[in-house]
Order: C-alpha cells, then structure tokens, then sequence
C-alpha cells in the first residue's frame, strides 16, 4: 500500500511570495489532515477535510492561507502571501472511517519544509 | 482545552539503558492516545495507541505504553535502547469522535550515547 506523498519536499521563498504544497492521500482515505510544525514544537491542525468538505478550518490563518480538496482526493495548501513566521514543515495525514479499518489512525506524509527568507 | 504535556524537552541515554518518556493529557474524559516517532527528515511514524481496554500496550519496534487514568499519564518506555533509537517522539491526543484531530505534545528528543 502507498503512504502518502506529499510535494515538494523543499522549498525557500521571499517573504510576500506564494507557495502551494501538494498532498495525495493513501487511496480510499477519506479524511485528509495539514499539519504545521515549527521547530522545537509538536504539530498543529491547520486543516481537516472529509472527503472534499471542511471539518475543521479553526485553526486556519485564512488571511494568507487556503487549501482545497478537489474530488476528495488530492489537496492543496496554499500561502499567499507567505510571512517569516510560516517557516515550518507542513504535514498531510490521512485517514480511513471505513469498516475494517484502524479508528482514528493517521498516516502522515514526509512533509514539505517551507524557509521563508 | 485539551492540551498534551510532554515535561522532558530533550533525554540521554546509554545503549541497553531502559527508557521511559513521559506524557500528561488535559481532557475531561479518556480521549484516544498515541504516540509517535520522527525521525530527521521524515514524517510521523505511529508507535502504538490506546483506545481502550488493556492499560498496557504494546508497540513497534518493542515499546510499550502504560495508561494511568488516575494520574492522566501515558508514559513510553522501552526496557533496552538501541542506538537507532535516537530520534523525537510526540505524544498525541484525539477526542473521543470519529476522525478528530491530533493534539500534540511539543516533543521529546531522545539522544542514544554509547
């Protein structure tokens, strides 16, 4: 079975640029998680979807950042315009609710790491 | 707010020394527990989790984890360390809903001396 694969891995930009990630979950998983994680600090829920609906944006900075979830499959976080406070890795997981399947366990992706100069 | 504690930012420990990272969840009921493991450069990789049941559970690469109701702990621990073993583990919370988010611990890095 395919983990998730997220894109780029790396990426510098200037401040007030855009960037966008991408995450492609494991196949049939229904819900879809971004995580930020700052160093030195554990990871944070940016955003969370159920197939292609939002769950939970709470804790989204929906000034400069936004995400999609097209078909329910892939997703795309973006930030626009990036601040050198987003510095950090983004993380996709991702989730299954179907029978037979673990409750409530996610995989996660290895991550893109963002420096924002 | 459900929060997760993790008191120890950064462990030594020699080769073959038993280990034991410790985890202290805010929540007013049992919510789910996991831990998790990352190391340099990859994602998170699941060590074990308690949903419920058995207070003892065990994990990959022979960890374990013990649930304490009365003391909101869930303490890590592994009887023999190995060098490969280095690496940031976080403790993490889910409330008691289908597919909620994780609330993570801010980490503890585990260096392995030899």
């Amino acid at each position: 079975e395919a983990g998730v694969a997220q894109s780029p891995r790396y990426k510098i930009i200037e401040k007030r640029q855009s960037v966008a990630f991408w995450c492609n979950p494991i196949s049939g998983h229904a819900t879809l998680y971004w995580y930020q994680q700052i160093l030195g600090q554990g990871p944070k829920l940016l955003i969370q979807f159920q197939n292609n609906g939002v769950v939970d944006d709470s804790q989204l900075p929906k000034d400069r950042f936004s995400a999609e979830r097209l078909k329910g499959v892939d997703s795309t976080l973006k930030i626009q315009p990036a601040k050198l406070e987003d510095s950090a890795v983004y993380l996709c997981a991702s989730s299954s609710l179907l029978a037979g399947g673990p409750p409530y366990e996610q995989y996660f992706g290895p991550g893109t790491r963002l420096t924002v100069t | 707010a459900q929060s997760v504690t993790q008191p120890d930012i950064h462990i030594t420990v020699s080769e073959g020394a038993s280990l034991e990272l410790r985890c202290n969840y805010s929540y007013g009921a049992t919510p789910y527990l996991f831990w998790y493991v990352q190391s340099p450069g990859q994602g998170l990789q699941l060590l074990l989790k308690y949903f419920s049941g058995d207070t003892l559970v065990q994990g990959i690469k022979g960890f374990e984890a013990e649930f304490k109701r009365s003391q909101s702990s869930f303490n890590l621990r592994k009887p023999s360390v190995h060098w490969s073993d280095a690496a940031e583990y976080f403790c993490a919370v889910a409330l008691n809903q289908a597919g909620t988010a994780l609330i993570f611990g801010k980490g503890t890095t585990l260096s392995v001396s030899s």
